[in-house]
């Protein structure tokens, strides 16, 4: 069993819907991100959550819409989406900093393959 | 501006013979580097890393090489086996682990037997 979960595994939404993306990591760290992977690019960062604090926005459009509310939990809100946002998402956790110590190895989710119609 | 390039995007290799996967970076800060795997629908799987204070970092049949004058790293399999058929990503970060990962559009690796 991995210890980064998402759910849905694969969606597919109107550019009028709106939806979120869920992923839970059992790992006990205390560092979560989102990535983005469209077809031919490199995994993108988008949103850096540490101990539930956001630290990173990767001048991530606003129509995607982060939250964590505990660290084993991390959603991405999505709503009023375009064609070209869909993409592979992927869910990451690390054990961020710890007393100083960087930890570096990221741990990734099975991601959920989102389509925009 | 790519900053982490991987410039093969497929590598053909014989079973039992080494694998060499090559990763070019532009970005002076990155002080860590880490190889994943990935297969298709899963996500990318940690493989292996290395700090920039080292120039080799290895772990059973895979090792890593770091140059730091040439901003070059390559990841080796040796021997190759038919499993690790699959696409890997070279990834850098700096500043610290609980920064994102910045990486490679990946190079799809196959086996042949």
């Amino acid at each position: 069993e991995t210890g980064v979960t998402q759910t849905p595994r694969h969606l597919v939404m109107g550019m009028t819907n709106k939806k979120s993306l869920k992923c839970e990591q059992h790992l006990g760290h205390n560092a979560m991100y989102w990535y983005k992977q469209s077809a031919k690019k490199p995994l993108e960062l988008m949103f850096v959550y540490n101990f539930k604090e956001q630290t990173e926005n990767n001048s991530v459009p606003s129509r995607f819409s982060p939250e964590c509310p505990n660290s084993s939990h991390l959603f991405l809100h999505l709503h009023t989406l375009q064609p070209e946002d869909s993409a592979l998402y992927l869910c990451a956790s690390s054990q961020g900093w710890i007393s100083g110590t960087k930890t570096y190895e990221q741990y990734f989710g099975p991601g959920t393959r989102l389509t925009v119609t | 501006d790519q900053q982490v390039k991987q410039n093969s995007p497929s590598l053909s290799v014989q079973e039992g013979r080494i694998s060499i996967l090559n990763c070019d970076y532009t970005n002076s800060m990155f002080d860590y580097f880490l190889w994943y795997k990935k297969y298709p629908a899963e996500g990318p799987t940690f493989l292996i890393s290395i700090s920039s204070i080292k120039d080799k970092n290895e772990d059973g049949r895979f090792t890593v090489f770091l140059n730091k004058s040439a901003k070059h790293l390559s990841l080796h399999i040796v021997p190759s086996q038919p499993g690790d058929s699959a696409v890997y990503f070279c990834a850098a970060s700096e500043r610290g682990g609980a920064d994102g990962l910045t990486f490679g559009k990946g190079t799809h690796l196959i086996i042949q037997p």
